[in-house]
């Protein structure tokens, strides 16, 4: 019973695509968060958000959406992908009961073309 | 500016010793939280080990614990009687208290871990 999944596992765009990259948390967080790692660069936050209905700009959000539906659902939205954007994603939960500690999702692997 | 550094890119270890691996930070609150988490070789990303800035003690959970010197802003974190299963990728991550509700992390660039066996 995983507490943060994402869809799709892995994704092969063309450039100028549009891209949807979807998250589910069954932890009740109030908070999620999107991040990309590649090499070099660790993990950085794109968008994160308090709750349903908010988003805010995290580290680098340039090239990057996103849409909080709902307290479960978080997505990331690549409107005309790029080959820079070629990446692995992350989506994490958290909440203050936690400490904000912060769960993730198994990742999802982008290939832009 | 908030900052943290891993300054060990790999680490070599026999199975059942102990190994320590090193993290540094920066910032200019006087609360923050500093997390540990592993990376396995599928990709999963698991959260470890948790030391708040006002307390004195290490954490300490199963065979993780850290070294926390405040004053040299460094947290350690320490691994006893290593397993295969430990090999991994371990970043060291701060949140600043500043940041308030956000629950920001910041993350350093990690450390391989290789337990030979």
């Amino acid at each position: 019973e995983a507490a943060v999944t994402q869809s799709p596992r892995n994704k092969v765009a063309v450039t100028g695509g549009k891209v949807t990259l979807s998250c589910n948390q069954t932890n009740n967080h109030n908070n999620m968060y999107w991040y990309r790692q590649d090499t070099g660069h660790g993990l950085r936050l794109i968008h994160y958000s308090y709750g349903a209905g908010s988003t805010e700009k995290g580290d680098i959000p340039d090239g990057y959406k996103a849409s909080r539906p709902s307290q479960e659902n978080f997505s990331l939205i690549l409107e005309l992908a790029t080959p820079s954007q070629t990446s692995v994603y992350f989506c994490a939960s958290g909440d203050a009961a936690d400490f904000y500690e912060q769960y993730f999702g198994p990742g999802t692997r982008l290939t832009v073309l | 500016a908030q900052k943290v550094t891993q300054t060990q890119t790999s680490i070599s270890v026999m199975e059942k010793t102990t190994v320590t691996m090193d993290c540094v930070y920066e910032t200019q609150d006087s609360s923050y939280f500093l997390f540990w988490y592993k990376q396995t070789a599928s990709g999963e990303i698991v959260f470890l080990i948790r030391q708040d800035s006002y307390k004195k003690e290490n954490a300490t959970v199963g065979h993780y614990s850290l070294n926390f010197q405040k004053p040299k802003s460094s947290i350690g974190l320490i691994i006893t009687a290593t397993q295969i299963e430990d090999s991994a990728v371990y970043f060291c991550a701060m949140r600043e208290g500043i940041t308030g509700n956000t629950g920001k992390l910041i993350f350093g660039l990690g450390t391989t871990l290789q337990v030979q066996p």
